[in-house]
């Protein structure tokens, strides 16, 4: 069975400059998460999807990011424009059930904004 | 929400050594979970415990759950260079939000 795909698995970028990820999560999961992790902490979730609604986006930053989780499956999350302290490991989990089940991660995204 | 508190933050031991980390929480949960992050393999689920259940065992590992005091402790038996990593106890509540503690930062020497 695959796992959670994730790309790219390195970005570099000037601030103010947007920058995208993208997960494919496993299949037949309708969960998917978005993390972030800072250097030396815990992940922090951003979003939480239910197939293709939102149902726990509290703590994303709208000002700047944005996810869109089209047909259910496949998401992407942007940063549009990205600050020095969007510095951080960006990670995508899914899982089977609703929340409180097994997640699945990825390799995640090591975002650099310079 | 509320994250979990892992105790210690980080911990030293020779290869052989049994690990033992803990966890305290705040409010009811319906279960508990434990994972495992290193620069190899990431992040990755290790076991779960659900309220009603007492201990549990999954190989090496053995994770105990006690609801009256909120905490939960995690040991490794006979450990390996390979455990090396943060540790993460991560609690689910109704409502579906798992959060992340800090971890512990586990270190097995040769």
């Amino acid at each position: 069975e695959a796992g959670v795909v994730q790309s790219p698995r390195y970005k570099i970028i000037e601030k103010k400059q947007p920058v995208a990820f993208w997960c494919n999560p496993i299949s037949g999961h309708n969960t998917l998460y978005w993390y972030r992790q800072n250097l030396g902490q815990g992940p922090e979730l951003l979003i939480r999807y239910e197939n293709e609604e939102a149902v726990d986006d509290s703590q994303l930053p709208k000002d700047r990011f944005s996810a869109e989780r089209l047909k259910g499956v496949d998401s992407t999350l942007k940063i549009q424009p990205a600050e020095l302290g969007d510095s951080a490991v960006y990670l995508c989990a899914s899982s089977s059930e609703q929340g409180t089940d097994t997640q699945y991660f990825g390799p995640g995204t090591r975002l650099t904004v310079l | 929400s509320q994250q979990g508190e892992e105790d210690p933050q980080a911990l030293s031991i020779q290869e052989g050594e049994n690990a033992t980390m803990n966890c305290s929480y705040k409010t009811s949960i319906n279960n508990l979970q434990w994972y495992r992050q290193n620069s190899g393999r990431g992040l990755v689920h290790l076991i779960l415990i659900r309220s009603n259940e007492r201990e549990k065992h999954s190989g090496r590992l053995r994770v105990t759950l006690d609801t009256s005091k909120k905490s939960s402790s995690l040991l490794i038996t006979a450990s390996r260079a390979a455990d090396t990593a943060s540790y993460f106890c991560v609690f689910g509540t109704s409502g579906s939000r798992l959060t992340f503690g800090e971890g512990t930062q586990l270190t097995v020497n040769p």
